[in-house]
């Protein structure tokens, strides 16, 4: 089945600094993928939509200086939390399109997210 | 528009049965199941596509109602494995994305 990979598994990173996140579909090409942000006992919240060759369209709310999202070929797509803060603590996951499987989604295995 | 789960949690003793209830006030394009357990991704079980459509894996079913506004996921003979919290998805979202509800979270116990 359609595998997303998700690196890394977690970061603890000082406040002001910034990190990396990057999301690659291993077998098949997504053209498309999707941030998520989830805060502990919280639902999933899609920050951004991430599209091959364009700009990402941010959702209500997220500072998309902040969270920069680069998409620059089918099988990788990174975020960038820049200048992080300690409320930028969060669990964050990427989730590509597969029309090829039965789910259409599937996701990587998230980034834990620690500022100090 | 995110759907409603119901309940918000639920305990059960090794055995039992539960149902996670997912709805909304108009009709969904689909309703995509998830669990996830703490620090880690959701993992897929299912997706219903059609009104009246009902579907299975194991001791794990869904139903999706004819108009297309609720889906309920059935755990039948929970083992301690179904612990975690499940999320019904919602196809439809502006950006072709996936719209998740508040989460059910299962604990079974012993």
């Amino acid at each position: 089945g359609a595998v997303v990979s998700q690196h890394p598994s977690w970061v603890i990173c000082k406040s002001g600094t910034s990190v990396k996140i990057e999301c690659r579909s291993l077998d098949f090409q997504a053209t498309t993928m999707f941030w998520y942000r989830q805060f502990p006992k919280q639902s999933l919240m899609l920050m951004a939509t991430s599209n091959e060759g364009s700009k990402a369209t941010y959702e209500q709310g997220v500072e998309k200086d902040k969270f920069l999202i680069n998409h620059a070929s089918l099988t990788l797509s990174t975020l960038t939390v820049t200048s992080a803060h300690p409320e930028d603590s969060s669990f964050y996951i990427c989730s590509a399109r597969d029309t090829r499987g039965p789910a259409g989604y599937t996701f990587g295995s998230g980034t834990r997210l620690t500022v100090v | 528009q995110q759907p409603v789960q119901s309940p918000q949690a639920v305990i059960l003793r090794e055995g039992e049965d539960a149902v996670i209830n997912c709805s909304s006030s108009k009709a969904l394009y689909s309703v995509h199941w998830y669990r996830q357990k703490h620090g880690e991704a959701p993992v897929f079980l299912m997706i219903l596509l059609k009104g009246g459509e009902q579907k299975g894996h194991e001791k794990i079913s869904a139903s999706f109602n004819e108009k297309k506004q609720q889906s309920s996921l059935y755990l039948t003979a929970s083992q301690l494995s179904y612990s975690g919290t499940y999320f019904c998805g919602t196809g439809g979202g502006s950006q072709g994305n996936l719209i998740f509800g508040k989460g059910t979270k299962l604990s079974v116990k012993p």
